[in-house]
Parts: structure tokens; C-alpha cells; sequence
């Protein structure tokens, strides 16, 4: 069965301090992998697409890399501005037309 | 402005009264989708489109219905609405991959529609 798994489920950090959040995911086929944040009340916003194991994307504090089996999102010197939720998802069914998402890694940054 | 919106952004109506939640992009993209946001369960996926009159299932469809007569328009219809159909709804839409002519690439979402069902 198609899976997508993110961990922690929250992680508090102080502003400065650097981390990692983890999708693993188990389908047949990648077909792509996204990083999104959202804001509480607010839609996903679009952070980056991975396609291939070793690929990795850099925006501001962010870096993603791509593995076969997970994903890290890599928070580097994070700002309370960083805190959101992180989301992961992954096109999955025989067709890979449906997408799945992960439950999510809520982030706090503090001052 | 390249955008997916939605209306209503909040809504409080009784069980069993039919409700129509519109979605426009405006980024000429072929697929679009519904999602529904609960605590504890994430973001979850209910109907998706590939193009015009075509729609399928997506994880959790029973309660809903759509249509997509226009490539712009995937309105989401709760033809008898219940108590556990409260939550947040996303709207998205993406273009398909250009290499493989199946399947969402980067999904761009509305803003969200809060639904109370009593």
C-alpha cells in the first residue's frame, strides 16, 4: 500500500538551531516528491519537487535531498518566521494520479 | 495574478442541505483537486480532475461530488452535507508532468473553504 510518513510530528527549536524533518514513503514507481509549508488557516504554499534519489533543492534556510526510500528537509539557522507546518507528498495509484500527502511536521521556532 | 480561488471562504449550514463550494484557477492547468484538512489526519484528497469531463476518486469521496465542464471551474457538491463533512477544504490545480502526461506536478492551492455542517 502506498504510504507517506513524516517525522516528528513537531519539533521545537530555538531560533539558530538547525534540524532536519524526515518523509519516508513506500510506493512503487516515484513519480516526484513535494515539500510544501503551511501557515495555520492558510493553503500549502509550494517549496520544492524532487525527482530523483540524490537530488537536493535549496531555498533560503531550506535544503531537501532525495533518497529511494525518504526525504529531509533541512533547516539551517532557522528564524521564528521558519515556523509552520512542513508537509510532504507524493503521486501514488497505478497511474500516479492521485496524490498523497504526509501528516505533517508542525515547527516552532522561538526567539 | 496567477491564482486558485475559492467561495465561499466560510460556511455554516444544516444537515442535509445541498451546498456548492466553487474553485477557478486561472493558470490554464489541466489537473485540479479537491482536499479536506482534519486534525490528527492531515490533508486528504476527495475527487481529482485530468482535464475536462474527466474526474475520479481520490481517498475519501463518499458525501461528495464534481464536475468539470470548463477547464478553469471545479466546483465541489455536498448533495446532503453532514456533521463529519465539517472541515477544511483546499482546492488545487497544477499542470501534468510535461514527460509523463499523468499524474499532478506542483499543486497550487486555494486559500481554503471552512466548512461547519450542524
Amino acid at each position: 500500500e502506498d504510504q507517506v510518513t513524516q517525522s516528528p510530528e513537531a519539533l521545537r527549536l530555538q531560533e539558530g538551531e538547525s534540524s532536519s524533518l524526515n518523509c519516508s514513503y513506500t510506493v512503487s514507481g516515484l513519480r516526484g516528491l513535494f515539500w510544501y509549508r503551511q501557515d495555520p488557516g492558510k493553503g500549502p504554499e509550494f517549496l520544492f519537487t524532487l525527482y530523483s534519489a540524490g537530488e537536493e533543492k535549496e531555498k533560503e534556510r531550506l535544503k531537501a535531498t532525495l533518497t529511494k526510500k525518504e526525504s529531509f528537509l533541512h533547516i539551517t539557522a532557522p528564524k521564528p518566521e521558519d515556523s509552520a507546518t512542513y508537509l510532504c507528498a507524493v503521486p501514488v495509484g497505478a497511474a500516479g494520479n492521485k496524490l498523497t500527502f504526509g501528516g505533517g511536521t508542525r515547527v516552532l521556532v522561538k526567539p | 495574478e496567477a491564482q486558485v480561488t475559492q467561495n465561499p471562504r466560510y460556511l455554516i449550514t444544516v444537515t442535509g442541505k445541498k451546498l456548492t463550494v466553487t474553485c477557478s484557477q486561472n493558470m490554464n492547468h489541466e489537473y485540479m483537486s479537491w482536499y479536506r484538512q482534519d486534525p490528527g489526519l492531515g490533508l486528504r484528497q476527495i475527487y481529482y480532475s485530468m482535464n475536462v469531463e474527466v474526474t475520479d476518486k481520490g481517498d475519501v469521496p463518499e458525501g461528495y461530488k464534481v464536475s468539470r465542464k470548463e477547464k478553469r471551474n471545479f466546483p465541489l457538491i455536498l448533495e446532503s452535507p453532514s456533521p463529519n463533512q465539517t472541515s477544511l477544504y483546499f482546492c488545487a490545480s497544477s499542470p501534468l508532468f510535461r514527460w509523463y502526461a499523468r499524474g499532478p506536478e506542483t499543486q497550487y492551492f486555494g486559500p481554503g473553504t471552512r466548512l461547519l455542517v450542524l
